[in-house]
């Protein structure tokens, strides 16, 4: 099957900095990405749906100022949490899908844990 | 808008017994797909089973397999000789046919225990 992959894994970043969170496919192009949050024992929240050359749909709720999403290539999508606060503790999760695949296909990236102290 | 719901947040079952895991949801549309994954204590989302509504046939995957029930809306999940590594969390997922739209509605997840 189809890879993704996130990095870092984990993050630890102090109140008030940035950090950008990097979702690949490795061996597929990938015309959309989906990022989503997980909070604790619950389940996934989506944030937003990014295809690639186009700005990301973000759900309601979600701050576009503050998780900024780029998708500039067939094989990456960036998440960046700006002025990070400790709220923003959560485990990020990508997913991926590409041209061509079955319209059921969408594949996961194994997450990034950001603590924010 | 669709719903998908899970009633159960927690299940435990005995090695190599039989548990079902419960889901609905709620649609309009005809066309769409269904999923069961499963999210170990690593976090990684692992496709378990998928489910096409205009398939009469139950799916199934080795030691799992579901109980598709288009008129009352409900797919649960059946595993099947239970096995230590299957415990997780259980997710039912939704999506829409439509190719323009493959977001997926997420229940809120079954964790299961499995008793040695």
């Amino acid at each position: 099957g189809a890879v993704v992959s996130q990095h870092p894994s984990r993050v630890i970043c102090k109140s008030g900095t940035s950090v950008k969170i990097e979702c690949r496919s490795l061996d597929f192009q990938a015309t959309t990405m989906f990022w989503y949050r997980q909070f604790p024992k619950q389940s996934l929240m989506l944030m937003a749906t990014s295809n690639e050359g186009s700005k990301a749909t973000y759900e309601q709720g979600v701050e576009k100022d503050k998780f900024l999403i780029n998708h500039a290539s067939l094989t990456l999508s960036t998440l960046t949490v700006t002025s990070a606060h400790p709220e923003d503790s959560s485990f990020y999760i990508c997913s991926a899908r590409g041209l061509g695949q079955a319209p059921y296909e969408q594949y996961f990236g194994p997450g990034t844990r950001l603590t924010v102290t | 808008a669709q719903t998908v719901t899970q009633s159960q947040p927690e299940m435990s079952v005995q090695e190599a017994e039989t548990v079902t895991l419960s889901c609905t949801y709620d649609t309009s549309e005809s066309d769409y797909y269904l999923f069961w994954y499963k999210q170990p204590p690593s976090r990684q989302m692992i496709l378990v089973i998928r489910q096409e509504a205009y398939k009469q046939q139950n799916a199934t995957e080795n030691r799992f397999s579901v109980n598709f029930q288009k008129a009352a809306k409900s797919f649960s999940l059946k595993i099947s000789d239970s096995q230590l590594g299957d415990a997780a969390m259980y997710f039912c997922a939704y999506r829409s046919g439509r190719h323009s739209n493959y977001q997926l509605i997420w229940g809120a997840g079954t964790k299961l225990i499995i008793k040695p």
